[in-house]
């Protein structure tokens, strides 16, 4: 079955310093990821995918993540944080073979300190 | 610009009635519309996908009466929730399907906040 987990609830981190939010994701074949931002009553706003390619991933707003197969991970990271990015950000996967519907993660609220 | 559009935005109810929340897509024709359900602080929860011209299909232990969804158009889905009770207050946002853009990425709206009373 596929799944995909977000081990941190929150992340505190300070401006102007680099961020991470992990995730890990299980599925079976190549695997399609995803990580979407949820700002407060709003929908979720793509940030940025992995299908196939390069491991490095470079999405909106300045944030990349990296495709780690050999750990299952895909963590999303920006180098340098602004506290318009404290938001709930969610990592999906998708099993490859056709539009499958997403799995989310938990979620993980990301606080970003002036 | 927005691909998918919801309305209202948020509601506030009496419990005992009914609420129909609109999802359209602006940009393409949908033939499918995933609804999903939020409760604060938490993930998303499918609920159904919404077949134009048929009838949803519904995740298991999804009431299909108590949450009736109609897709009229290729661009239109509603969600109506009948009865409405506190325990239904929550944050409800249409999708539309991968695939459907042309693109793998899946479009979300907006949401919509429901509150009842």
């Amino acid at each position: 079955a596929q799944s995909v987990a977000q081990p941190e609830d929150q992340v505190n981190v300070a401006e102007g310093n680099p961020l991470t939010v992990k995730c890990t994701y299980s599925v079976s074949g190549n695997p399609y990821l995803f990580w979407y931002v949820q700002y407060p009553n709003r929908g979720l706003q793509f940030l940025l995918k992995y299908i196939t390619g390069d491991n490095l991933v470079k999405g909106s707003y300045g944030f990349e993540a990296e495709f780690n197969k050999s750990q299952t991970s895909f963590h999303l990271k920006k180098p340098s944080a602004l506290v318009s990015d404290s938001a709930l950000y969610f990592c999906a996967v998708r099993g490859s073979g056709g539009y499958n519907k997403l799995i989310f993660g938990a979620g993980t609220r990301l606080a970003v300190h002036p | 610009g927005a691909v998918v559009s919801q309305h209202p935005s948020w509601v506030i109810c009496k419990s005992g009635t009914s609420v129909k929340i609109e999802c359209r897509s602006l940009d393409f024709q949908a033939t499918t519309m995933f609804w999903y359900r939020q409760f604060p602080k938490q993930s998303l929860m499918l609920m159904a996908t919404s077949n134009e011209g048929s009838k949803a299909t519904y995740e298991q232990g999804v009431e299909k009466d108590k949450f009736l969804i109609n897709h009229a158009s290729l661009t239109l889905s509603t969600l109506t929730v009948t009865s409405a009770h506190p325990e239904d207050s929550s944050f409800y946002i249409c999708s539309l399907p991968p695939g459907t853009s042309g693109t793998d990425t899946q479009y979300f709206g907006p949401g919509t906040r429901l509150t009842v009373l």
